[in-house]
């Protein structure tokens, strides 16, 4: 079964508006989660690194003030993305590390209108 | 030079036919390797680990070259179920390290 879950699994927003996606580690505790961003045929791109307890470290090129993260929890690290644009329609999925191996959420698709 | 690098195919085999995967790596001293698998739309899902010594899961075998710095993926006897995108993921040191993604080779089989 699943070991990371995430919610929603698609989301339609309006452009200008915020939307939040949760990612939950099931039965671990997960101190680091990632949050990925993968446009169509093309492979998944880190966005940062969520860290429990402390801030989040962003890749390159990523904005943190768009796309917000807390980890507030050792089960829970959310993404919110501010004020949504069309170019921000992708999938969006989380991961946590159990041991040596990466389990992934199922993916949020968001589409910006 | 990309980090990982694969071939992205697309690989159309028939059904019952073996196929292989080849992966490079550029970061030497990277430490875990794995194979993901990747349906249209979904997450990437753990297909399996790649150690040293090489592993084997029912119809696919995974072996790393260490010296050569590349990773195989052999399927046998395909399965039309099989058919994926297969992503070859890196990771460079340590268990706290960020992945680094292949673009993925992406598999038909056909009947």
């Amino acid at each position: 079964g699943a070991v990371v879950s995430q919610h929603p699994s698609r989301v339609i927003c309006k452009s200008g508006t915020s939307v939040k996606i949760e990612c939950r580690s099931l039965d671990f505790q997960a101190t680091t989660m990632f949050w990925y961003r993968q446009f169509p045929k093309q492979s998944l791109m880190l966005m940062a690194t969520s860290n429990e307890g402390s801030k989040a470290t962003y890749e390159q090129g990523v904005e943190k003030d768009k796309f917000l993260i807390n980890h507030a929890s050792l089960t829970l690290s959310t993404l919110t993305v501010t004020s949504a644009h069309p170019e921000d329609s992708s999938f969006y999925i989380c991961s946590a590390d159990r041991g040596p191996e990466a389990f992934f959420g199922q993916g949020t698709r968001l589409t910006v209108v | 030079r990309k980090e990982v690098e694969q071939d992205p195919g697309p690989f159309n085999v028939p059904e019952g036919a073996t196929v292989a995967f080849n992966c490079t790596y550029s970061n030497s001293a990277s430490q875990s390797f794995f194979w993901y698998r990747q349906d249209c739309r979904k997450e990437p899902k753990l297909l399996m680990s790649v150690y040293s010594s090489g592993n084997e899961d029912g119809r696919f075998t995974a072996q790393l070259n260490r010296a050569s710095q590349y990773i195989s993926l052999l399927i046998r006897d395909s399965k039309l179920s099989d058919s994926a995108t297969y992503l070859c993921v890196v990771r460079p040191r340590g268990n706290t390290d960020k992945l680094i993604f292949g673009t993925g080779t992406r598999l038909q089989v056909f009947p």
